[in-house]
């Protein structure tokens, strides 16, 4: 069993549609989780931070942790064809050494 | 541009050369991190080092692989006697001296194709 699960979908969307992404994972010793967005043949870009459990809002994103579950979520809303990516979630114990989902690829249909 | 510079983007090598990948970090950064993407795959950590030290190499392979940072350029990240299995974009990563030292920004990527 993977530390971190990620549907790799694809997940195809219409522009405007919310868009709910999870991942579940294993380690209780994560403390820091993170998501990225990676644009085919791009690095990956830091999307949103978080440390533990709760809720954080950056414009159209929302990040989710619920510990308890060992469940993270990110929303987007009012999505747009430029969303179209791949998210990658990623978390870790502090030591800085990220464990990845292997990325949930998204298709925001024009 | 003051993100996090790999070079280069792309590298060919044939089977038994060496290769190697540089990355400098972001301004302010001084902890660099290098992770493996193989195809269809998630990231994979490698190494984690600050100037001039390896605080965490436990995701590198045992050998053929090794990664320095030092004092005066960039880090380096060297592939002895490549194989096709490492075929893969490695990209590097980034993060501050101090403060909230968690959040690792990345580069680019190096793309290396093994012949």
């Amino acid at each position: 069993q993977k530390e971190v699960e990620q549907d790799p979908g694809p997940l195809s969307v219409p522009e405007g549609a919310i868009v709910s992404l999870n991942c579940t994972y294993s380690n209780s010793a994560f403390q820091y989780f993170m998501w990225y967005r990676q644009y085919s043949r791009k690095g990956p870009e830091l999307l949103m931070y978080t440390y533990s459990s709760g809720n954080k809002e950056d414009g159209r994103f929302t990040a989710q942790v619920d510990k308890s579950s060992k469940y993270i979520s990110l929303f987007i809303r009012d999505s747009q064809p430029s969303d179209s990516a791949t998210y990658l979630c990623a978390m870790d114990t502090g030591r800085r050494a990220l464990t990845f989902g292997s990325g949930t690829r998204l298709q925001v249909q024009p | 541009n003051a993100g996090v510079m790999q070079n280069p983007r792309h590298l060919v090598r044939r089977r038994g050369q060496e290769a190697r990948l540089r990355c400098s970090p972001m301004k302010g950064h001084s902890h660099v991190y290098w992770y493996r993407q193989l195809p269809e795959e998630g990231l994979k950590f490698m190494v984690y080092l600050q100037k001039e030290n390896i605080i965490d190499e436990s995701g590198m392979p045992k050998e053929r692989f090794s990664a320095e940072f030092p004092k005066e350029g960039p880090s380096i990240l060297r592939i002895q006697q490549v194989v096709r299995g490492d075929s893969a974009a490695y990209f590097c990563a980034s993060s501050r001296t101090s403060g909230n030292t968690g959040e690792l920004f990345f580069g680019e990527g190096s793309r290396l194709t093994v012949l």
